[in-house]
């Protein structure tokens, strides 16, 4: 029962290098959400998807693109990676928007940025 | 202000006692409330719903009190294992679905 999976769990990259972070779930999940967490900000939400090829811009979107091909699939892009996006990122998926629906998570990938 | 504020802590609590700690939420309209535990290095998982009557999970006991705006989380007989931070959710319902806001977190310290 694998749930969210994120790929990679680490990484470090040089400024300007671009990257793609893979997110994929197994339960049929409608709904997924890219978030960074950086110290004493709590979790923000980047990006967000409510169902197959469909995406919107969540609370920090900037200098990052998603893409949902596949329901199982949630994709984070960095086109041109800034030290400010060094940070923890997390994925996580739900079965619906509704409030009492809570979220399931991935074990997050650490990318630093030099 | 914040949407979500919480105490950053850490409460250090010795093994065995009480601790209980509080986050404040500004938008007046949010409709659902939970509390998620985070380990070190670790993702978030959800801890507990919080409800209007407030409601208890074993050692955990979760209330909401609207009127100021804000929810509560009590840890009984603290346990070693329960060191870790919690964040506090506040939802929003809004036309794209709802809107999960997190605070920073409180970091709860168990010690022998």
């Amino acid at each position: 029962n694998a749930g969210v999976t994120q790929t990679p769990k680490f990484r470090v990259l040089k400024t300007g290098q671009s990257m793609t972070l893979l997110c994929a779930q197994d339960m049929n999940h409608e709904y997924m959400y890219w978030y960074r967490q950086d110290p004493g900000m709590g979790l923000r939400l980047i990006h967000y998807s409510v169902g197959e090829g469909t995406t919107a811009k969540g609370e920090v979107p900037d200098g990052y693109n998603v893409s949902r091909l596949k329901k199982q699939n949630f994709l984070l892009g960095l086109e041109s990676a800034a030290p400010s996006q060094t940070s923890v990122y997390f994925c996580a998926s739900s079965l619906s928007p509704l409030g009492n629906q809570p979220q399931h998570f991935g074990d997050g990938t650490r990318l630093s940025i030099l | 202000r914040k949407e979500v504020e919480q105490d950053p802590g850490p409460f250090n609590v010795p093994e065995g006692a009480t601790v209980a700690f509080n986050c404040t939420y500004s938008n007046s309209a949010s409709q659902s409330f939970f509390w998620y535990r985070q380990d070190c290095r670790k993702e978030p998982k959800l801890l507990m719903s919080v409800y209007s009557s407030g409601n208890e999970d074993g050692r955990f006991t979760a209330q909401l009190n609207r009127a100021s705006q804000y929810i509560s989380l009590l840890i009984r007989d603290s346990k070693l294992s329960d060191s870790a931070t919690y964040l506090c959710v506040v939802s929003l319902l809004k036309a794209a679905g709802n809107k999960l806001t997190f605070g920073g977190g409180t970091r709860v310290l168990v010690k022998p």
